[in-house]
């Protein structure tokens, strides 16, 4: 059972432009969400994160964007840059607990 | 930020042998550790949750006498797969906590094994 969902497993988007990746999840009882990047062969980096209590998160070129109602979030890259491409993965984290519930990732690529 | 070392980043053995993989935090001390494996185009699955000086958690199947987990101290955690057969050819990740409620964990860099 996929708690956490990435339904578009691969995004393009030009240079400049804005990248919009979304990820939906099942659980009511997750309140804190996480993006990462990863690169092929490395392990993930954390990115930005937000707390079900917020909902909108920024921190330069990112923001992220929660909607508790329909549990839904996104990731908003602006503008994106060949180095944005990469496999996003979001992330959530029950209250209290320390484990993370991973999307499938999507895969962005930046084309110039 | 705070630096998660894991080795080997890749490694290929027999079918039947054993295989260990050493994730270490390099900055500071990690009460837990996690170990999580994926396959290609596939999230992250946690495997099991590993704390210091205790007996890891595993997930719901997860075979514990395969994947063995041993957190010796607080800033080394070792997975080893034991008579690795193909189909335990993944990737495996580990992630370190300081022991409170982070928003970010620190990842280790990965390992790709490969059984033949």
């Amino acid at each position: 059972d996929q708690q956490v969902k990435q339904n578009s497993p691969s995004l393009s988007v030009q240079e400049g432009r804005i990248s919009i990746l979304n990820c939906d999840y099942t659980n009511s009882m997750f309140d804190y969400f996480l993006w990462y990047k990863k690169y092929p062969a490395e392990g993930p980096t954390f990115l930005i994160s937000i707390s079900s209590i917020k909902d909108k998160n920024e921190d330069g070129r990112f923001t992220v964007f929660l909607n508790k109602s329909a549990k839904h979030l996104s990731l908003h890259i602006v503008p994106s840059q060949p180095g944005d491409s990469a496999v996003y993965f979001c992330a959530a984290q029950f209250q209290g607990a320390q484990k993370l519930v991973f999307g499938q990732g999507t895969r962005l690529t930046i084309n110039p | 930020g705070a630096v998660v070392s894991q080795h080997p980043s890749w490694v290929i053995c027999k079918s039947g042998t054993s295989v260990k993989i050493e994730c270490r935090s390099l900055d500071f001390q990690a009460t837990t550790m996690f170990w999580y494996r994926q396959f290609p185009k596939q999230s992250l699955m946690l495997m099991a949750t590993s704390n210091e000086g205790s007996k890891a958690t595993y997930e719901q199947g997860v075979e514990k006498d395969k994947f063995l987990i041993n957190h010796a101290s607080l800033t080394l955690s070792t997975l080893t797969v034991t008579s690795a057969h193909p189909e335990d050819s993944s990737f495996y990740i580990c992630s370190a906590e300081t022991g409170e409620r982070v928003t970010e964990a620190f990842f280790g860099q990965g390992t790709r094994l490969t059984v033949v």
